[in-house]
């Protein structure tokens, strides 16, 4: 059984365009993040949610919009897509929003805009 | 602020020699530390950790201490295998409320048989 799970794997698109990442886990887990992973491999937090509310906003394209219908899902709609958006975008779910907590990931999505 | 800092790599080794790579942080709390690592074509899994100063995590013959009077956190193996090559991360958090982890750059470890 798959922890976090993450769809699609891949994703070519062009710009302007607008797509979605879908996320699920089912760890029951009460956080989820996502993450960016740029072409150097840098990770960075873009977003986070507890329990359907967000908690974190990171200095993202308002572009960008995660929702979270419920607390095991956590989705990125991305609009007017750009080249710079290509990147291979994690999602990540915690027990609770102690800095202690271990994160799951997915096996990310990896973008490319053309 | 928050931060992490990784020797950069790429590390090449030759099976069995032994691995340090080094992780120093800087943060504002007290932190928690960890180390992911991240086989190629797939996502991030945790290596180990350590929630306080002096802790030492462990895991598939990796360890790394948690140093608060040097704030580090090396991470170490004393005899590597081919299967260890991929990327390794040092991270930290902090605080309680919507915690994100806070990476380094990642290490690229190459070992060859």
């Amino acid at each position: 059984d798959t922890a976090v799970s993450q769809t699609p794997k891949y994703l070519v698109t062009q710009m302007g365009n607008d797509k979605s990442i879908k996320c699920e886990q089912n760890l029951g887990h009460d956080t989820m993040y996502w993450y960016k992973q740029d072409s150097k491999k840098f990770l960075k937090i873009m977003f986070s949610y507890n329990n359907k509310e967000l908690i974190i906003n990171e200095t993202v394209p308002n572009r960008f919009s995660p929702k979270s219908p419920d607390k095991a899902h956590l989705n990125l709609h991305i609009n007017s897509l750009e080249l710079g958006d290509s990147a291979v975008y994690f999602c990540a779910s915690s027990q609770g929003t102690g800095g202690f907590y271990e994160q799951y990931f997915g096996p990310g999505t990896r973008l490319t805009v053309t | 602020g928050n931060s992490v800092t990784q020797m950069e790599g790429p590390v090449t080794l030759s099976e069995e020699a032994f691995l340090t790579i080094n992780c120093t942080y800087t943060a504002t709390g007290y932190p928690s530390l960890f180390w992911y690592v991240q086989y190629p074509g797939e996502g991030l899994q945790l290596l180990l950790k350590a929630t306080k100063a002096d802790d030492k995590g462990s895991n598939k013959g990796f360890e790394a201490t948690y140093r608060k009077e040097t704030t580090s956190f090396h991470l170490e193996k004393g005899s590597v295998q081919v299967s260890d090559s991929a990327v390794y991360f040092c991270a930290l958090s902090v605080g309680q409320a919507g915690t994100a982890l806070i990476f380094g750059k990642g290490t690229t470890l190459s070992v060859s048989s």
